[in-house]
């Protein structure tokens, strides 16, 4: 099956400009992930979706950070304006069932941001 | 929330030894503990998870052990190969899966 496809895989902007990640998971997931992972270290949720419902936000920065999951297919992650910390890899991972967090979570490839 | 932290930060063995890493986690409601494997620029992929009612699981080359009572479960892969250099993450959830830092994994041929 095909695996879990993000874009950009690279991305460059200066702060506070806007960018945006896509992701479509794998094809009948219903759980959709976005994960932060900062340079030496783990992978850190942002958000979780079940189909197209938020699951948890708690650790997103909503005063910057929004994503969306229209039809509960593809998602999109923005940040705006960006700042130095955001510098990392953004890591959309999805799994099959609606319960989610018991499961195994594919990921894909990422996108490295760096801010300047 | 759960805080999943991970011992050694970095480990380097000679091709054939074995290699242990452990994790320690805080949550007691925690109860699935999955592995990632991930080499460098590519995405981390599960090498293998364990729930909590089970003590030890084991597939090929690599085992994993829990320790519920003291909350701490360890990745151990025997015979190490060049091609296990990586980076594992250990990760523990409750109702969300935390990561820990990362251990880094040199084999030396």
């Amino acid at each position: 099956e095909a695996g879990v496809a993000q874009s950009p895989r690279y991305k460059i902007i200066e702060k506070r400009q806007s960018v945006a990640f896509w992701c479509n998971p794998i094809s009948g997931h219903a759980t959709l992930y976005w994960y932060q992972q900062i340079l030496g270290q783990g992978p850190k949720l942002l958000i979780q979706f079940q189909n197209n419902g938020v699951v948890d936000d708690s650790q997103l920065p909503k005063d910057r950070f929004s994503a969306e999951r229209l039809k509960g297919v593809d998602s999109t992650l923005k940040i705006q304006p960006a700042k130095l910390e955001d510098s990392a890899v953004y890591l959309c991972a999805s799994s099959p069932s609606a319960s989610g967090n018991q499961e195994t979570q594919y990921f894909g490839p990422g996108t490295r941001l760096l801010v300047l | 929330g759960e805080n999943v932290e991970q011992h050694p930060s970095t480990l380097s063995v000679q091709e054939g030894d074995s290699a242990v890493i452990k994790c320690t986690y805080s949550d007691s409601a925690s109860n699935y503990f999955p592995w990632y494997k991930q080499e460098l620029g590519k995405r981390p992929q599960l090498i293998i998870d364990i729930r909590s009612n089970v003590g030890e699981k084991k597939d090929q080359r690599i085992a994993v052990t829990l320790n519920k009572t003291a909350k701490h479960f360890s990745l151990h892969i025997t015979e190490t190969q060049p091609e296990d250099s990586a980076v594992y993450f250990c990760a523990a959830s409750d109702y969300k899966l935390s990561f820990g830092a990362g251990t880094t994994v040199t084999v030396r041929a």
